[in-house]
């Protein structure tokens, strides 16, 4: 089992520029979820999907942030135009079921700098 | 777990003895809750969960106690190793809201041979 596999693993862009970033989830997990990490704000669930499809993007802090999941075994976090504050790590987490109760398997991340 | 900003809480412990990390949580709806270990450069990973039905819970080593009186959770490591080094959260979740899991800002456990 291969776990979550997220890319890259480090990216540096400069501001204004469009970043992507891109999650393979367990096979056969049915939900995906992406999350940001700061030291200031800690873990904050961006958004998720059940099956594909959106369930919850409350977490998008702005319209610059869209996510996408084509299919079962692929999404991306996208964000367009980059600023400096999104540096952060990116982790993206997928789960066999729908409910928070199951299991999170996380990535190991994507380091952002935006310089 | 609050958020403490740049500089997280830390636990210095000797190898072999045990570590009790504390998280309070916010919101007395909560129903479950989850212990996550988050070792350098890596991501969360899955320690032990609890629902809010039950007061103790145990697995390999670790222990996680809710008290929902003053909404407050721990994790009891035994006999913590060097490879338990690492930063811990506790997430909480409403089970109305999906799946929604609310972190903590986590403890650093650093483990002293």
């Amino acid at each position: 089992d291969a776990g979550v596999i997220q890319s890259p693993r480090h990216e540096v862009t400069e501001m204004g520029q469009e970043v992507t970033l891109r999650c393979k989830p367990i096979s056969g997990h049915n939900s995906l979820f992406w999350y940001r990490q700061t030291m200031m704000r800690g873990l904050e669930l961006l958004i998720y999907f059940n099956n594909n499809v959106p369930i919850d993007d409350s977490g998008m802090p702005e319209d610059r942030f869209s996510a996408k999941m084509p299919n079962a075994s692929f999404s991306t976090l996208k964000i367009q135009p980059s600023e400096p504050r999104d540096s952060a790590v990116y982790f993206c987490a997928s789960s066999l079921g729908r409910g928070a109760r199951e299991k999170l398997f996380f990535g190991s991340g994507t380091q952002l700098s935006v310089l | 777990g609050e958020s403490v900003g740049l500089h997280l809480p830390t636990l210095s412990v000797q190898e072999g003895d045990n570590s009790i990390i504390n998280c309070a949580y916010s919101n007395s709806a909560s129903d479950y809750f989850i212990w996550y270990k988050q070792e350098s450069g890596k991501g969360p990973q899955f320690i032990i969960d609890i629902r809010s039905n039950m007061d103790k819970r145990q697995g390999q080593r670790v222990t996680v106690l809710l008290n929902k009186t003053v909404k407050h959770l721990s994790l009891q490591i035994a006999a913590t190793q060097p490879g338990d080094s690492a930063v811990y959260f506790c997430a909480e979740n409403i089970g109305a809201a999906g799946n929604k899991l609310t972190f903590g800002g986590g403890t650093r456990v650093l483990v002293k041979p």
